[in-house]
């Protein structure tokens, strides 16, 4: 059974680099069929994706449009788990953060991809 | 904004059948995934591909695509189905990921 363990402050000062950390349990981060999400909500703004790495004979990240300035995902093989880095910080960043996996295949002439497992959350609050 | 659009609002008699839907133009690409969040609880996987439910999901839950629609029907709704739900897929370049809006069942 694959599971995800959330780790991190709850509380960031505008400005500061938020850091959370997903450990893995049960699957590989260096997977060659799944990839590692960050997606965070807050009331104003739903699910928000915020970005995802993942391996593929090499490793790939790719970053919603909206954070891409800010936001670094890395791997850390050693210790099967992934982190988010997001820079520069406002009370926008409030909301709750999940790590989810993201597994996809083809059905005919369709592709299909699906979050089939979720940490449980992280509340983060920018504040000073 | 979201390049997938849900009805933020749906409601529905105990018993009775729903439909929520979830518009885009990726969708004519990708088929939809779907899922449930109920107050202060992570989201879970209900629909996923052209009509799959994961381990655990009740077959009252189906999924069906058309164009640029996908839906998640709920066959004789129950109490415990009242949640926020929310489509998922990629965006119109195929890389990005895209949540819709949500919507909020309330079962009457």
């Amino acid at each position: 059974q694959v599971q995800l363990q959330q780790s991190g402050p709850g509380l960031v000062k505008p400005s500061q680099t938020l850091s959370l950390t997903c450990a893995i349990s049960g699957d590989s981060v260096s997977s060659n069929s799944a990839a590692w999400n960050w997606i965070r909500q807050s009331p104003s703004r739903g699910l928000e994706w915020l970005g995802r790495t993942y391996y593929r004979s090499k490793w790939y990240n790719d970053y919603a449009v909206s954070v891409k300035s800010r936001i670094t995902i890395n791997p850390d093989t050693s210790k099967n788990q992934f982190s988010l880095q997001l820079n520069s910080v406002t009370p926008e960043d409030t909301a709750v953060y999940y790590c989810a996996r993201d597994e996809g295949a083809v059905a005919g002439l369709y592709y299909y991809y699906y979050m089939d497992v979720w940490g449980k959350g992280t509340t983060v609050t920018v504040s000073s | 904004s979201s390049e997938l659009t849900q009805d933020p609002a749906v409601s529905v008699a105990l018993g009775q059948t729903v439909r929520i839907t979830c518009q885009g133009d990726s969708l004519r690409s990708y088929y939809a995934s779907w899922y449930q969040q109920k107050p202060g609880q992570a989201p879970v996987l209900v629909i996923y591909g052209k009509n799959n439910r994961p381990s655990g999901i009740p077959d009252r839950f189906s999924g069906s695509s058309s164009g640029n629609t996908a839906s998640l029907t709920i066959t004789g709704a129950q109490a415990e189905d009242e949640a926020d739900y929310y489509c998922n897929s990629r965006d119109s370049s195929g890389n990005l990921v895209v949540f819709g809006g949500g919507t909020k069942l309330t079962v009457l």
